[in-house]
């Protein structure tokens, strides 16, 4: 079973729009988040990790986590068609370990 | 900040061949490196991971006698894919993270193509 589901698995939203994109966690003992972004041809790149309950904010991204639900969402405002990638979301044991798990993906189209 | 390159980009090899991949880090220490290996669907494999002082770790599927990994210092790892096959192909990342860091920062990955 795959132990880091994604939603939806592919998404459309027009330029400036919001874009939403899920994660939840089937194992409980995973429950520290990261969130990358993968260009075609190129490494996924780290945007941003979340730890704790709530929100955290960084400039046009934000992530949310609900620890009971093992949930974590990533919102793109202002969506830009530099931002059409493969979204994936990763999950680890601890927060330091190189080990992560990773879902398979949701590919965000902006149109522009 | 950290970097992460890899090379090749992309390497071709004979079916029963053997190729090596290289992973440096630059602007931090990597004292862990994780290699992966994403398939042509997207999906990430876990092949190991190095971490400085340990032993390297292998995930199951894959052995250290078919994917020999050395990380000999704190900016330079390398592994060797032995006797590829065409289940073998795909692109191969290099993660590495720096000492009570969080990230794991990777690079642009080695694509292997095997004929």
């Amino acid at each position: 079973q795959q132990k880091v589901q994604q939603s939806p698995e592919s998404l459309s939203v027009p330029e400036g729009g919001m874009a939403s994109l899920n994660c939840t966690s089937s194992d409980r003992n995973f429950q520290y988040f990261w969130w990358y972004r993968q260009h075609s041809g190129e490494g996924p790149k780290a945007l941003m990790s979340i730890f704790s309950d709530g929100d955290k904010k960084e400039g046009r991204f934000t992530a949310h986590l609900n620890k009971a639900s093992l949930h974590v969402s990533l919102h793109i405002r202002d969506s830009q068609p530099s931002d059409s990638a493969l979204y994936f979301c990763a999950a680890s044991l601890t927060g330091n370990t190189g080990k992560l798990i990773f879902g398979l993906g949701t590919t965000l189209q902006v149109q522009p | 900040g950290a970097l992460v390159y890899q090379y090749p980009r992309r390497t071709i090899c004979k079916s029963g061949t053997s190729m090596r991949m290289e992973c440096q880090a630059v602007g931090f220490q990597a004292t862990s490196v994780a290699w992966y290996r994403q398939s042509p669907q997207k999906t990430f494999e876990l092949i190991a991971l190095s971490t400085v002082n340990s032993a390297i770790k292998y995930e199951q599927n894959f052995t250290q006698e078919k994917f020999p990994i050395s990380h000999p210092n704190l900016s330079f790892s390398s592994m060797t894919v032995l006797n590829a096959y065409l289940e073998d192909r795909g692109l191969y990342l290099c993660g590495a993270r720096g000492r009570g860091a969080e990230t794991l920062y990777f690079g642009s990955g080695t694509r292997l193509t095997v004929l």
